[in-house]
């Protein structure tokens, strides 16, 4: 079975710039986390979504984020402008349905620098 | 509200000694408990989880966790380090009866000496 699939793996960037993150959940999962990993921070949990409807974006940090789940097997987490603070790692997840324990499965995160 | 401390930042062993690495949780309800391990500059993987069934979980790796309500803990050891269990440790709490959000604790990093 393939995982949580996330894209770009790194990313360096200018502030400013838009950056998009992208993520192809494990198939038949019916939720959807995108979390942000900082040294200062620790792991945070930006959005989720359920059957592609957002639940919870209470986690985003300002209207410069947005994140789309147009269908199952695609979101998009949106940076627009970037600044350097937004430096992190961003982990996509996904879990099959709150029946199963509620594990969630990570992906290898997208390593974003903006400079 | 539901919550999580890992008591320890930093951890260091030296190789075939036992592993304990603390966490203490907070919960409204009955939760679910997880361990996750990141090794450097990888994702997160699943080491164990508790969920209301046996209270001494057992993981991958050759980690496991009792979970003890009296003491609001799940504790991680392993009885024997090894070099390659060197990583970054999580402790995770979710509320069943919510939507299953996952709340992560600061992390406990591994060192393990030769």
């Amino acid at each position: 079975d393939a995982g949580v699939i996330q894209s770009p793996r790194h990313e360096v960037t200018e502030m400013g710039q838009e950056v998009t993150l992208r993520c192809k959940p494990i198939s038949g999962h019916d939720y959807l986390f995108w979390y942000r990993q900082t040294m200062m921070r620790g792991l945070e949990l930006l959005i989720y979504f359920n059957n592609n409807v957002p639940i919870d974006d209470s986690g985003m940090p300002e209207d410069r984020f947005s994140a789309k789940m147009p269908n199952a097997s695609f979101s998009t987490l949106k940076i627009q402008p970037s600044e350097p603070r937004d430096s992190a790692v961003y982990f996509c997840a996904s879990r099959l349905d709150r029946s199963s324990g509620n594990t969630i499965y990570f992906g290898e995160g997208s390593w974003l620098t903006v400079v | 509200a539901q919550s999580v401390t890992q008591l320890d930042s930093h951890v260091s062993v030296s190789e075939g000694t036992p592993v304990l690495l603390r966490c203490n949780y907070s919960s409204s309800y009955s939760p679910s408990l997880f361990w996750y391990v990141q090794h450097p500059n990888k994702g997160l993987q699943l080491l164990l989880k508790y969920t209301s069934a046996a209270t001494l979980v057992k993981g991958i790796n050759g980690f496991e966790a009792e979970f003890k309500k009296s003491e609001t803990s799940f504790h991680l050891t392993k009885p024997s380090a090894h070099m390659s269990d060197a990583a970054e440790y999580f402790c995770v709490v979710s509320e069943v009866r919510n939507t299953g959000k996952l709340i992560f604790g600061q992390g406990t990093t591994l060192q393990v000496k030769p």
